[in-house]
């Protein structure tokens, strides 16, 4: 089983539809947890860290479930910006190093 | 600020030829990173850095070496390039667990 994983998609969306996704984690032991997001062709950056009682920012929604040992991410409204590839990042441990990334999940908003 | 840079952003190597990627960051973090990225697969550590002088392998490290002199450089050497390190190469800075990525180098090894 791998370490991370998420469904690779693509999702495809009309604008304004919400869209969820979920990532899966197998170290029960892991401590942060991110999503990312990364435009075609581009490098990676971060979009929203993930905590225990979940958080929002703006039409972004992030909820992490310890039990189920997933964490998902929530699109409201979505816009055609939006369309991008979006990563799970677990932390498995303290230090950077430890840190395990989903392949990814392609989402594409339509007009 | 630049924030992370990489040079070149692409490269064509023949197999066995060796190269430097190099990467700089402008913000003073003390914590660099290299990963690979290869399609259905995430983003692999190859090696990290926690210091100027001090560097440690990542997760795939075989057939690459990095030097940290400065707290600004982190350059990734090749020592004798294979098809398979035919990937994008990205350099990270990383701050209060916040990963700075490069916009990245893409290598192809023929």
């Amino acid at each position: 089983r791998k370490e991370v994983e998420q469904d690779p998609g693509p999702f495809n969306v009309p604008e304004g539809a919400t869209v969820a996704f979920n990532c899966t984690y197998s170290n029960s032991a892991s401590q942060s947890f991110f999503w990312y997001r990364q435009d075609c062709r581009k490098e990676p950056k971060l979009l929203m860290s993930v905590y225990s009682s979940g958080n929002e920012d703006g039409r972004f929604t992030a909820q992490l479930n310890r039990a189920s040992q997933y964490i998902s991410l929530l699109i409201r409204d979505s816009k055609l910006s939006d369309s991008a590839t979006y990563l799970c990042v677990v932390n498995g441990n303290t230090g950077f190093q430890k840190l395990v990334f989903g392949t990814g999940t392609r989402l594409l908003v339509s007009p | 600020n630049a924030g992370v840079t990489q040079t070149p952003k692409f490269q064509v190597l023949k197999t066995g030829q060796s190269m430097t990627l190099q990467c700089a960051q402008d913000m003073n973090h003390e914590y660099m990173s290299w990963y690979r990225q290869d399609p259905g697969m995430g983003l692999r550590l190859i090696h990290y850095s926690v210091g100027a002088g001090i560097t440690d392998q990542g997760e795939v490290p075989n057939g690459y070496n990095v030097s940290r002199s400065t707290t600004e450089d982190f350059p990734l050497r090749l020592l004798s390039a294979a098809p398979s390190q035919t990937s994008v190469y990205f350099c990270a800075s990383i701050e209060n667990n916040e990963q700075f990525f490069g916009p990245g180098t893409r290598l192809t090894v023929l």
